[in-house]
Formats: C-alpha cells, sequence, structure tokens
C-alpha cells in the first residue's frame, strides 16, 4: 500500500538559520508531489508542485525553494528562514488519474 | 486566476444539531473534493464528485455538486463532537498537473 512520510513533525528554528524539510512515499512511481503552507486557523497556499524528477514549479514567490532528487522524494528547504516562514508545511501526493490527495502528517515550524 | 471560495469560516453548533458548508468555484470544475482536517491533524480525503447534480451520502454526511458543476455542499446531520474539525472543499487547477485549489475552509466547532 502507498504510504507519505513526513519529517520531523515539529522544529524550531531561530530566524536567518537553514531549513530542509524531507517528504518520501512509498509503493507508487511517479507520484505528483506537492508542499503546502498552512498559516495557523488558515487554509492551505500551494508553494511548490512536482510532476517528476528535477521538474519544480513554484506557485508563490518566497524565500523558499524545493528539489526532487528522486522519484519518490520531494524536499524543502531555505537557506535563511524568515518569521514568517512559520507555520504548518504539508507534503502530499497523487498519481495522475486518481487525483485526491494523501497528505504527510505535516511539519510544524516556528522560527523564533 | 482561478478561485474556490467556502463559507463559513467559522460554525458553532450545538450537538446534534445540522451543519453545512458552502463551496463555490470561479470556473466550472470537472470534480469537487472535500477534505477533513481534525485539529492538529492533517486533511483526509473524505471523497469527490463528479457527475453533474451528483449527492453522495457517507453516514451522516451529505455531498452535492452543482447542476453547472461551480458549486457544491456538504451538510452534516445531527452533529456529533466526532464531527470536530476543517472541512475543505478542492477543485482542480487549470493546468494538467493535478494541482488542487483549495477553498479556505470551513472550521466547525460542536458544543457537548
Amino acid at each position: 500500500s502507498q504510504t507519505i512520510h513526513q519529517w520531523p513533525a515539529t522544529l524550531v528554528q531561530p530566524v536567518g538559520s537553514p531549513l530542509s524539510l524531507e517528504c518520501t512515499v512509498e509503493g507508487t512511481s511517479n507520484p505528483n508531489l506537492y508542499w503546502y503552507r498552512q498559516a495557523a486557523g488558515r487554509g492551505l497556499q500551494l508553494l511548490f508542485y512536482s510532476v517528476g524528477i528535477g521538474q519544480i514549479s513554484s506557485e508563490v514567490p518566497q524565500n523558499l525553494s524545493a528539489s526532487r532528487p528522486q522519484d519518490r522524494q520531494f524536499i524543502l528547504s531555505s537557506k535563511k528562514l524568515l518569521l514568517s516562514d512559520s507555520g504548518f508545511y504539508l507534503c502530499a501526493w497523487s498519481v495522475t488519474g486518481s487525483r485526491s490527495y494523501t497528505f504527510g502528517s505535516g511539519t510544524r515550524l516556528t522560527v523564533v | 486566476g482561478q478561485q474556490v471560495m467556502q463559507i463559513p469560516q467559522y460554525q458553532h453548533v450545538q450537538e446534534g444539531e445540522d451543519f453545512t458548508t458552502y463551496c463555490n468555484s470561479s470556473t466550472t470544475l470537472s470534480n469537487i473534493q472535500w477534505y477533513k482536517q481534525r485539529p492538529g491533524g492533517h486533511p483526509v480525503f473524505l471523497i469527490q464528485l463528479v457527475k453533474s447534480g451528483e449527492v453522495k451520502k457517507q453516514k451522516r454526511l451529505t455531498f452535492q455538486f452543482g447542476e453547472a458543476k461551480k458549486n457544491s455542499s456538504l451538510h452534516i446531520t445531527a452533529t456529533q463532537t466526532t464531527d470536530v474539525g476543517t472541512y475543505f472543499c478542492a477543485g482542480p487547477g487549470s493546468s494538467n498537473t493535478g494541482k488542487l485549489i483549495f477553498g479556505q475552509g470551513t472550521t466547525l466547532q460542536v458544543k457537548p
């Protein structure tokens, strides 16, 4: 069966420090992968999506970047965190045609 | 750009009362999906509607897709404390990338 792993679950980082969040999917090949951010009590903002290895599309200009070094691995990074980067980061995958998303358990990031 | 709007943003009900959230898209949708996010958790896929005027039921939850395929609703009959959470609708983005555009969500609180 397909599973999605996201870590860490919680992270507290100082302003100006780097960030690396990792998401991996098991049990499927060539998934579409997505990074979303959710501010406290707010909706889901799409940050990046990827339809294949090395293919990254950015939805909003920001302090973050994404990479997909392997088919089932999606990484969200920042060189220098800002206070405004705090939030709940969710990775999701879908298979073209199935249309529904499966979300990871999320990373709650607090930048202090 | 394409927008998916959801109302109300918040709803407080007494246990046993009914609850409805409404979703409207700025464009015609090929399908509409609904997700539930429990407090502190990640969104979980509930259902997908595809056909114009479609109605689907999951126990006390009734989902409808409008005739014009631009609006949808989720109705919960006789709410229970286990229904607490945020309910999101989502529709496909304009490009063929599997992107979903999420509504802002409706957060339901149920008083026992």
